[in-house]
């Protein structure tokens, strides 16, 4: 079946500093991928969508690549500010009952940034 | 503009009570998705419905889980008898079409949930 890992330990950087997150997916090829925040506390907040036909999406701060040779997603933050401390999901959609599709998530990666 | 709301914020209850999970989605929206996440777990899918197509039940782990959506817009997700390993946070999300449309349409926008501790 199909399956998301995200880097399960904490990410600590500094202030100013990239952080880099990882989305790796076995078993199958997804048409997009998401990826979210989460807040403690708070629903997941809708950040970036990258299709399988392109390999990089930017968004101010934020960067995504898609490689669908590797089967992986990195996600950067440039310039990163303890505003970007959060956990970071990333989600792909896979076929469901019926003609439905349904978002498979990974457990999120939780990022502390340093002042 | 309003986003996707969800009531109560947290509830405690007894095992073996009934509860009631309320979600208003984003006007327009015609998706709606329920999902439960627990403590060091990632976001489980309950159910999808979709304008006036049948729901996906799919993801509901037993048949003391149940939702409904009336006209097209609230939602309320029903546990009965509801045991200890219940205890989640339930989130709701709506979406301006359903996955598979092709678009940021299928963007997915959460409510802040309701924490759900069953003792």
């Amino acid at each position: 079946s199909q399956k998301i890992e995200q880097n399960s330990e904490a990410l600590n950087i500094q202030e100013g500093k990239t952080a880099t997150l990882t989305c790796n997916y076995t078993n199958y090829s997804p048409a997009y991928l998401q990826w979210y925040r989460q807040d403690p506390g708070r629903g997941p907040v809708f950040l970036l969508l990258i299709r399988e036909n392109e390999k990089e999406k930017r968004k101010e701060r934020l960067k995504v690549t898609f490689d669908t040779t590797l089967k992986q997603s990195l996600f950067h933050i440039t310039a990163s500010q303890p505003a970007d401390s959060a956990t970071y999901l990333c989600a792909l959609p896979v076929d469901n009952a019926g003609n439905n599709r349904k978002l498979i998530w990974g457990l999120g990666t939780s990022l502390a940034v340093n002042p | 503009g309003a986003g996707v709301s969800q009531s109560p914020s947290n509830k405690v209850t007894e095992k073996g009570k009934d509860v009631e999970l309320r979600c208003d989605p984003i006007s327009g929206h015609t998706a709606l998705y329920w999902y439960r996440q627990s403590l060091g777990q990632g976001l489980e899918f309950l159910i999808y419905f979709q304008g006036n197509s049948a729901p996906d039940k799919s993801g509901l782990p037993s048949d003391r889980f149940s939702a409904e959506r009336t006209g097209g817009s609230v939602s309320t997700l029903t546990i009965q008898r509801t045991q200890q390993e219940d205890s989640a946070v339930y989130l709701c999300a709506s979406s301006l079409a359903r996955l598979g449309s092709g678009g940021r349409e299928e963007t997915q926008y959460f409510g802040p949930g309701t924490r759900l501790l069953v003792l």
